[in-house]
């Protein structure tokens, strides 16, 4: 059973970097065809996905945080990470790390989130 | 981006009620879209994908129909355990994007 746990600070200073890390258990990071990804959450509204990486450090980042945002991978820890710089109060939220799993159906590709972490609130304040 | 939206924004049911959510998506997504259950204070579980394939250890009165930019959650007789807010998702392009979600509460 692939298990994902977030950890990092949940009080970060406005303009400092928000830095949080997905440990990933119950199955190897390096396998094929999953993108490690994360997703964000403000209070009490809806999901945002962030972007993923793929083991091989190939990334995608959502146009609207991309000047902002890394997301990294270390394979022998079977971890990844997330770094999003300059943050503001509106960066506070629930951030989840996720598996997405993309393969090949018989007429299409699939595409869908299987596993998530239980999330981590992160606050943005002074 | 493409927008997706949903409605109702929330509804109340009773155990045993059929209940159906509706998401719309700002463009055409072919059946690229899938359907997430939240319950509160947990992160989201994935129900279906593609559309219409049931999510392996998801019981089958979950079902999704759709396709093109009009698509349908059915929960056939509602049990206690899926009072919870549903958000579907649009895979079709990048940046994947997540509709408003639709809260499920007990009449």
């Amino acid at each position: 059973q692939v298990q994902l746990q977030e950890s990092g600070p949940g009080l970060v200073k406005p303009s400092q970097t928000l830095s949080l890390t997905c440990t990933v258990s119950g199955g190897s990071i390096s396998s094929g065809g999953y993108y490690w990804s994360w997703i964000r959450q403000h209070p009490g509204k809806g999901l945002e996905w962030i972007g993923y990486i793929y083991y091989s450090g190939s990334t995608y980042y959502n146009p609207s945080l991309k000047s902002r945002v890394t997301i990294s991978v270390d394979t022998s820890k079977n971890q990844f990470s997330l770094k999003l710089s300059s943050v503001t109060a509106a960066d506070t939220a629930v951030y989840y790390c996720a598996r997405l799993v993309i393969r090949l159906g018989e007429l299409s590709l699939f595409r869908y989130f299987d596993y998530w972490g239980q999330g981590t609130l992160v606050t943005v304040s002074s | 981006a493409i927008q997706m939206t949903q409605s109702p924004s929330s509804l109340s049911a009773s155990v045993g009620d059929r209940v159906t959510i509706t998401c719309r998506a700002s463009q055409g997504i072919r059946n690229d879209l899938g359907w997430y259950q939240q319950k509160p204070g947990k992160a989201p579980k994935l129900l279906i994908y593609a559309a219409s394939s049931l999510q392996s250890g998801v019981p089958s009165r979950f079902s999704g129909s759709g396709s093109g930019t009009d698509f349908t959650l059915t929960i056939s007789s509602l049990q206690p355990e899926d009072f919870a807010t549903y958000y579907c998702l649009q895979d079709y392009n990048y940046p994947f994007t997540f509709g408003p979600g639709t809260k499920v509460d007990i009449k």
